[in-house]
């Protein structure tokens, strides 16, 4: 596609439950990030793959978060056992390479945990 | 690592007013430092970026900003607003991990 695709856009999810979030990179773009964004909180960055490593893996609030990238291209952000204040929006992002000085971001996911 | 701080979370300006968001940042080494918008209901958008070359930077829709490393500042200007530029205003600086680092963001309101 054009841009940066996420999916789903929304997600209502259960305390306790598992989610998947999705995120499809512009074509041919190597790097990607995965940021969070809570109200009054700005962006939070979480972690980034150059190809299909994620070198710095510090940005991830906790054990329950987990990030993978296959082929290069699409990535899986899954949060295991949510909780309340994983509530937030989870943008994605991806650069032509990691020194690329533009990110194009997704449109990213409204999590809601209830 | 680097970071940045946006003075006011929220910012109201009339149509026709200057613009000023503020941002300061604190880095190590020079920095690269970016402003993003991002209109509701939509993704981040480049809105300009200061990567060491002038220190007077244009960016989209009239904006611009200026880089002045004595005050450690990046602030983002418009000479008059318009009631499109409503939204929220992000200002960012790469950190040494190739990741970016946002500010909280401040959101504009433009009034007629």
């Amino acid at each position: 596609g054009a841009g940066v695709s996420q999916s789903p856009s929304n997600k209502v999810t259960e305390k306790g439950k598992d989610v998947e979030l999705r995120c499809d990179p512009i074509s041919g773009h190597t790097a990607l990030y995965w940021y969070r964004q809570s109200l009054g909180q700005g962006l939070e960055f979480l972690i980034y793959f150059q190809g299909n490593s994620a070198p710095d893996k510090s940005g991830l609030p906790s054990d329950r978060f987990s990030a993978e990238r296959t082929g290069g291209s699409v990535s899986t952000l899954t949060i295991q056992r949510t909780q309340q204040e994983d509530s937030a929006v989870y943008l994605c992002a991806s650069s032509l390479f990691l020194e690329s000085e533009e990110l194009f971001f997704g449109s990213g996911t409204q999590l809601s945990v209830l | 690592a680097q970071s940045v701080t946006q003075l006011g979370s929220h910012v109201s300006v009339s149509e026709g007013a200057l613009v000023l968001l503020r941002c300061n940042y604190s880095s190590s080494v020079p920095p690269y430092l970016f402003w993003y918008v991002q209109y509701p209901n939509q993704g981040l958008q480049l809105l300009l970026k200061y990567t060491s070359a002038a220190t007077l930077v244009k960016g989209i829709n009239g904006f611009e900003a200026e880089f002045k490393k004595s005050e450690t500042s990046f602030h983002l200007t418009k000479p008059s607003a318009h009631m499109s530029d409503a939204a929220e205003y992000f200002c960012a600086v790469r950190s040494p991990g190739y990741a970016l680092n946002f500010g909280k963001g401040t959101s504009l309101l433009v009034t007629p």
